[in-house]
């Protein structure tokens, strides 16, 4: 089975800290993703990666970076976290484009 | 990118009942795909189903369908006889020819009744 992995399940964090959110999957899969996820507003994807070092934005990507140095993980990164920034977040990878998505546990992401 | 809608936020059903969610979809790909995928409280988001834009059959997988028509862009999941653990929030997803990711509707948030 396919397993997507993110690092922690709850974060707690001060307004201006600089947040990193990791994950990893293990199917050697091309395409990976970050959501953040909110109530009434579904799911909204922040950055995607389809290939190692290669980033693009996706619907909101301000306020956020990623990186990908390796293809089986992908961190999220929040240069100076703010409460609007409390969310939960999502990663998630594909095989390739337009194929199911699989999806960590998710990470609830406190801003103080 | 796709536009996806649900617009039942909530819904109520007897367990047993026969399920429909509702989603619309607006994308100018011509080749695309339609995912229907169920959250737990606990949080994980389960894969449900698949349509591709040129299946001729409606996607089925156990007591989950897809009624997927065309011409009325639209990807309604049909849960049949429904169980207590169906309770959970369920999204309509579509993704194009590219690879930037499924977008997602709101949700509609599924209760099963005894």
């Amino acid at each position: 089975d396919v397993k997507v992995t993110q690092s922690s399940r709850y974060l707690v964090k001060r307004t201006g800290e600089k947040v990193f959110l990791e994950c990893v999957q293990d199917m050697d899969h091309e395409n990976m993703f970050w959501y953040r996820q909110d109530p009434g507003l579904g799911l909204r994807l922040i950055y995607f990666s389809y290939d190692v070092k290669m980033k693009e934005k996706g619907d909101i990507p301000e306020g956020y970076s990623v990186s990908r140095e390796k293809k089986e993980r992908f961190s999220l990164i929040l240069e100076s976290a703010s409460t609007n920034q409390t969310s939960m977040y999502l990663c998630a990878s594909s095989l390739v484009a337009n194929t199911e998505a699989f999806f960590g546990q998710g990470t609830r992401l406190t801003v103080v | 990118a796709q536009k996806i809608t649900q617009t039942q936020p909530g819904m109520f059903v007897q367990e047993k009942e026969a399920v429909t969610l509702d989603c619309t979809y607006d994308t100018s790909d011509q080749s695309y795909g339609l995912f229907w995928y169920k959250q737990p409280s606990s949080g994980e988001m389960i894969f449900l189903i698949y349509q591709g834009s040129y299946d001729e059959q409606n996607a089925t997988e156990g007591r989950y369908s897809l009624n997927f028509q065309k011409a009325r862009k639209s990807a309604n999941l049909v849960i049949s006889a429904s169980q207590l653990g169906d309770s959970a929030m369920y999204f309509c997803a579509g993704g194009g020819g590219g690879a930037d990711g499924l977008t997602f509707g709101k949700g509609t948030h599924l209760i099963i009744q005894p």
